[in-house]
C-alpha cells in the first residue's frame, strides 16, 4: 500500500524567508509524486509534479521541489516566501504501474503554511 | 474555459436521509475522481470513471454510496442513508490522459462539505 507523511501539520515563516514544507512517501516501485494547494474556501490547485528525470522540479509561483530517492523525499521549497502563500498544502504520491488502482492519488494529511508579514 | 464545479457547496442533513452531490467536470475530461476528506485527516481516494464507467470503486466505503456518470458527462455520488461519519468534505476532480509516461494532474473542484447531524 502507499503512503504519504507530511510531519508538520503547521510551518510557520516570515515573509522573505525561504520555506520548506516536508513530505515522505512510501509506494511500491517508482512513483509519480505531486503538490497541491489549497486557499481558503477554494478547491485544490496543482503546484508541480515529478515524473521521471532531473530531481529538483519547478511549479507555479516560484514554487520548486526536490525529489531525494534514497530517502523517499519530495520537500517543497521556495526561496523568498509571500503572504499570500499562506494555504494548506497537500503532498501526494501515485503509482507508476498500470493496472488496477494506479490512478488513484494518496494524500498527506496536509500542512498549513503560514507566512509572517 | 470553466473549472469542475461541485454542487451543493454545503449540505446539512439528518442521519438516516439522503443526499446527491453533483460534479461537472471539465469540458473534454475522461476521468473523473471522487475523493473525501474527513476533518483533519487525509484526502481518501473514492472512485474513478473514465467517461461512463468506473475504473475503480476500491476507495467506496460501503454499498450506502452510489456514484453514477451520466453519458460520461457530469457525475452524481449518492449517500443513501447519510450516518454521522459521512461527514466531510467530498472532493470531485478531473483529468485528461496524459502523453506516455505522463499522468497529467487532476483539476479539483471547490468541494461539496457534507454535515450530517
Amino acid at each position: 500500500a502507499q503512503s504519504v507523511a507530511q510531519p508538520e501539520d503547521q510551518v510557520n515563516v516570515a515573509e522573505g524567508n525561504p520555506l520548506t514544507v516536508k513530505c515522505t512517501y512510501s509506494v511500491s516501485g517508482n512513483p509519480y509524486l505531486f503538490w497541491y494547494v489549497q486557499y481558503p474556501n477554494r478547491g485544490l490547485q496543482f503546484l508541480l509534479k515529478y515524473i521521471t528525470g532531473d530531481n529538483l522540479v519547478k511549479g507555479s509561483y516560484g514554487f520548486e521541489a526536490e525529489f531525494n530517492k534514497s530517502q523517499t523525499s519530495f520537500h517543497l521549497k521556495k526561496p523568498s516566501a509571500l503572504v499570500s502563500d499562506s494555504a494548506l498544502y497537500f503532498c501526494a504520491v501515485r503509482a507508476t504501474y498500470s493496472g488496477a488502482g494506479s490512478y488513484q492519488l494518496t494524500f498527506g494529511k496536509g500542512t498549513k503554511l503560514s507566512v509572517i508579514p | 474555459e470553466a473549472g469542475v464545479t461541485q454542487f451543493p457547496s454545503h449540505s446539512v442533513i439528518e442521519k438516516g436521509q439522503t443526499v446527491t452531490l453533483r460534479c461537472d467536470p471539465i469540458s473534454g475530461h475522461d476521468n473523473l475522481y471522487w475523493y473525501r476528506r474527513v476533518m483533519g485527516k487525509e484526502i481518501k481516494f473514492l472512485l474513478h470513471f473514465v467517461k461512463e464507467s468506473k475504473q475503480d470503486e476500491s476507495g467506496m466505503p460501503n454499498n450506502r454510496f452510489l456514484a453514477e456518470r451520466t453519458g460520461g458527462t457530469y457525475s452524481t455520488l449518492k449517500v443513501q442513508p447519510a450516518e454521522l461519519e459521512d461527514s466531510g468534505v467530498y472532493f470531485c476532480a478531473s483529468s485528461q490522459v496524459g502523453g506516455t509516461g505522463d499522468p497529467g494532474e487532476l483539476f479539483f473542484g471547490e468541494g461539496s462539505r457534507l454535515t450530517v447531524l
